[in-house]
């Protein structure tokens, strides 16, 4: 089945020490998107990109950078984690930027956990 | 800007009863409108959409929403609660003209009491 891939699901890092989450899509999509879900919120947009085109949302932290080698990957790198960067991290895909209801697939989500 | 309102954060139904999850919006035009359903330690899974045409919509796991212009709303509704259905509901919108962002309500947590 086509689907978005997380790894891992869990993922403890240290204060400071930098961190790489994964994301992967069998979909064939153009756009990928990262999002920071704290406690009881809503899911935040952080960047997405749009084939190779990066697209940072304007409040997303200099320390949280992101890569998509190819289309199928893309990655989130957190440079240096502080504390209130524990939460969940969702992936999610869609075919198009814009177009009928082009919806949003989303991946299981990595849950970051910073010590 | 777009913004999207779902009142009450949890929501209690009986099991059997009707479950009701509100959702309003507001956008200068009638924007894409989307419910999200997210159980615990999972990702976001799309129950149902509105997009164009009929305005009575029908979802996975026998969810409706009605798209009511008059009222800038997209309330869910299911006849009969499930214990399945716990989860949180998400109420999203999406700009038709624009960059596919998604705007997200706070959400409800549901609660199934049996």
């Amino acid at each position: 089945d086509a689907m978005v891939i997380q790894n891992p699901r869990y993922q403890v890092t240290q204060f400071g020490k930098p961190v790489t989450l994964s994301c992967s899509q069998t979909l064939n999509h153009n756009v990928m998107y990262w999002y920071q879900q704290k406690s009881s919120q809503a899911p935040k947009l952080l960047f997405h990109y749009y084939d190779k085109d990066f697209n940072n949302e304007a409040d997303t932290p200099d320390n949280f950078q992101s890569r998509r080698p190819n289309t199928s990957f893309c990655f989130l790198d957190i440079r240096s984690p502080g504390l209130g960067d524990a939460a969940m991290y969702l992936c999610a895909t869609s075919r198009e930027l814009a177009g009928v209801g082009n919806e949003q697939f989303f991946g299981p989500g990595t849950r970051l956990t910073v010590l | 800007a777009q913004s999207v309102t779902q009142l009450g954060s949890h929501v209690s139904v009986s099991e059997g009863a009707l479950v009701l999850l509100r959702c309003n919006y507001s956008s200068s035009v009638p924007p894409y409108l989307f419910w999200y359903v997210q159980y615990p330690n999972q990702g976001l899974q799309l129950l149902l959409k509105y997009t164009t045409g009929a305005t009575l919509v029908k979802g996975i796991n026998g969810f409706e929403a009605e798209f009511k212009k008059s009222e800038t709303s997209f309330h869910l509704t299911k006849p009969s609660a499930h214990m399945s259905d716990a989860a949180e509901y998400f109420c999203a919108v999406s700009d038709r003209g624009g960059n596919n962002r998604l705007a997200f309500g706070k959400g409800n947590q549901v609660v199934v009491i049996p």
